[in-house]
């Protein structure tokens, strides 16, 4: 498998402007989550998914953050309007804790630059 | 709720140093618990993990015992490199209304100097 693929690796947009980052998770994964990246506030959790289903968005900021899992394998997280504050690294995660121990596989980011 | 606090970085040691990152933990019940590893620009990768009391997780010469009675989980090597230079995350995997859910800490940045 080739791993959590995440799209696009970085992206520039100036504020205001819609952003989507996209998300395609190991196959038969059925838990996939969204985390957000910065130096000020670390590693936090924005919503996660089970089988297609969100579970917990209590750490999505705000209502111009959106997510979507419309199917088992694509995910969407969605800034509508973008603002400079939300400059940071986005990852998606899988993982199948019915057969391991909840190990989750990360992707490798999409380092978002809202100017 | 479950939470992870991990020591105060950044940590910086020479080469060949010993290396200890502490964690603890809150967690009801009786979770499963992670170290990852981020290296600079990629995504978080599992490093070691444990799942029950007293179990000790290792790889890449790093180490960790799951200690029930101080809810700990401290990482620890006995001589670093410098490519171990990275970022180091504890988590936890409670389970119970939250399963499926990983909890991590704050991250500790380690830099290793030759």
């Amino acid at each position: 498998d080739a791993g959590v693929i995440q799209s696009p690796r970085h992206e520039v947009t100036e504020m205001g402007q819609e952003v989507t980052l996209r998300c395609k998770p190991i196959s038969g994964h059925d838990y996939l989550f969204w985390y957000r990246q910065t130096m000020m506030r670390g590693l936090e959790l924005l919503i996660y998914f089970n089988n297609n289903v969100p579970i917990d968005d209590s750490g999505m900021p705000e209502d111009r953050f959106s997510a979507k899992m419309p199917n088992a394998s694509f995910s969407t997280l969605k800034i509508q309007p973008s603002e400079p504050r939300d400059s940071a690294v986005y990852f998606c995660a899988s993982s199948l804790p019915q057969v391991g121990i909840a190990e989750a596989f990360f992707g490798q980011g999409t380092r978002l630059t809202v100017v | 709720g479950d939470s992870v606090t991990q020591m105060e970085g950044p940590v910086t040691l020479s080469e060949e140093a010993f290396l200890t990152i502490n964690c603890t933990y809150t967690a009801t019940g009786y979770p499963s618990l992670f170290w990852y590893v981020q290296y600079p620009g990629e995504g978080l990768q599992l490093l070691l993990k444990a799942t029950k009391a007293d179990d000790k997780g290792s790889n890449k010469g790093f180490e960790a015992t799951y200690r029930k009675e101080t809810t700990s989980f401290h990482l620890e090597k006995g001589s670093v490199q410098v490519s171990d230079s990275a970022v180091y995350f504890c988590a936890l995997h409670a389970g119970g209304t939250s399963y499926g859910k990983l909890t991590f800490g704050q991250g500790t940045i380690l830099t290793v100097h030759p």
